[in-house]
């Protein structure tokens, strides 16, 4: 089946500081990717969808000069939290796919702890 | 736009028992529909999806969901539910037109007692 890998899985990185987080379809080409975050007992929040060679379309209310999210081949997407804070602290999670009906596919997430 | 709601936050069954998690959903068209599954501090698995055709789907684990377009529903079931199945559920709602965006419920947090 379908693999999406995401790393790291869990950083640890102190304020002011950037952090790039990977997403990787290993077999199969994702021609969208979706970075989701995720609180402590909620739901997921769709934070911007991502097309490989085009810019990402942010939701609203997501920073896209915080969150940058580059998409530059079919199999891997990044987030990079910028300037982190301790509020940018939460579960980010991905997901891939090669259009609706073949799926998605969801990485195992990353916590990002900011101190 | 689409939503998703998912009513029961929280559900407790004893292991054995049947299980029913509800879903509905508000979408003009008919949608594509999910659910996964989420164990904590992991990422999610697909138990099942709908896109067309026969409205009852089967998935892993057992587990199964019937697409009611009169009632916007698309429940999960499984007859028999094993303490591995505690974790949270969600269901989820895409579409084309929303250029394959998934939307979220809320989530059902299963607890399965001995």
């Amino acid at each position: 089946g379908a693999v999406v890998s995401q790393h790291p899985s869990w950083v640890i990185c102190k304020s002011g500081t950037s952090v790039k987080i990977e997403c990787r379809s290993l077999d199969f080409q994702a021609t969208t990717m979706f970075w989701y975050r995720q609180f402590p007992k909620q739901s997921l929040m769709l934070m911007a969808t991502s097309n490989e060679g085009s810019k990402a379309t942010y939701e609203q209310g997501v920073e896209k000069d915080k969150f940058l999210i580059n998409h530059a081949s079919l199999t891997l997407s990044t987030l990079t939290v910028t300037s982190a804070h301790p509020e940018d602290s939460s579960f980010y999670i991905c997901s891939a796919t090669a259009g609706a009906q073949s799926g998605y596919t969801f990485g195992s997430g990353t916590r990002l702890t900011v101190v | 736009a689409q939503s998703v709601t998912q009513p029961d936050i929280h559900i407790t069954v004893s292991e054995g028992a049947s299980l029913e998690l509800r879903c509905n959903y508000s979408y003009g068209a008919t949608p594509y529909l999910f659910w996964y599954v989420q164990s904590p501090g992991q990422g999610l698995q697909l138990l099942l999806k709908y896109f067309s055709g026969d409205t009852l789907v089967q998935g892993i684990k057992g587990f199964e969901a019937e697409f009611k377009r009169s009632q916007s529903s698309f429940n999960l079931r499984k007859p028999s539910v094993h303490w591995s199945d505690a974790a949270e559920y969600f269901c989820a709602v895409g579409a084309s037109s929303s250029g394959d965006k998934l939307t979220f419920g809320t989530g059902t947090r299963l607890a399965v007692r001995p």
